[in-house]
């Protein structure tokens, strides 16, 4: 069965930067393109960033472009997600996700999110 | 602000049949698909319908997701206990400021 597990939360100072990790197994994981969906303490789910399955393209949310980066290391089976320069407004528990279409490069072929790992809770605060 | 407007909270009682709306834009619902995500107390989302209303398998038909316009709804009929959720609607934005969209959660309520 598909399983994805993230690790790599904790508490860390504001401007201080943290990597997330995202271990799958359970299917084919180059095969598919990979998200990641943050989710704020009592707040709703917003789209962070999608990789293409081969990792040749990389889309943002506007609100982390510029300072989040994902990756992949397809012969890990891991999905990364890098980020620098955190605010207080990136305290949340953040989701990787498999996306639904398979060897989806772009993002007009990928489609949506159909597993979901149980998610790493990110606090960022002095 | 989320991009998609949801009814913060709903309920009903067992049995009953409850139905969730879910309003967007031309440049996310009203062109493109609508999903539905149920999320349990202190679980990850889970995927509840796909492409406006389709049921993975395992999701009971007494989900289903309809979509009118820039408009969708989810409704769930036989009402019991464990459908008490948040309910997240979703869909892709073609503008440039976003690419997937959500809705900001509807609490349902079991009576």
């Amino acid at each position: 069965q598909v399983q994805l597990v993230e690790s790599g939360g904790g508490v860390v100072q504001p401007g201080r930067s943290l990597r997330l990790s995202c271990a799958a197994s359970g299917f084919t994981f180059s095969s598919y393109a990979m998200h990641w969906v943050r989710q704020a303490p009592g707040k709703g789910l917003e789209w962070v960033t999608v990789i293409s399955y081969d990792g040749s393209n990389k889309y943002y949310a506007d609100s982390v472009k510029g300072r989040f980066t994902i990756s992949r290391d397809n012969s890990k089976n891991t999905l990364y997600l890098q980020m620098n320069s955190l605010r207080a407004e990136d305290t949340a528990v953040y989701y990787c996700a498999r996306d639904s279409s398979l060897e989806a490069t772009t993002v007009t072929t990928m489609d949506y999110f159909d597993y979901w790992g149980q998610g790493t809770l990110v606090t960022v605060s002095s | 602000q989320s991009v998609l407007t949801q009814p913060p909270s709903a309920s009903g009682t067992p049995g009953q049949r409850v139905t969730i709306s879910c309003s967007g834009s031309s440049s996310n619902i009203g062109s493109n698909y609508v999903y539905w995500y149920q999320q349990l107390p202190g679980t990850a989302p889970k995927l509840l319908i796909y492409r406006n209303n389709q049921r993975p398998s395992g999701v009971p038909d007494r989900f289903s997701g309809s979509k009118s316009g820039t408009s969708a709804s989810l409704a769930i009929s036989g009402l019991r206990s464990e459908d008490e959720a948040d309910y997240y609607c979703a869909a892709w934005d073609d503008s440039l400021s976003a690419y997937w969209v959500f809705g900001g959660g509807t609490k349902l309520t079991v009576l």
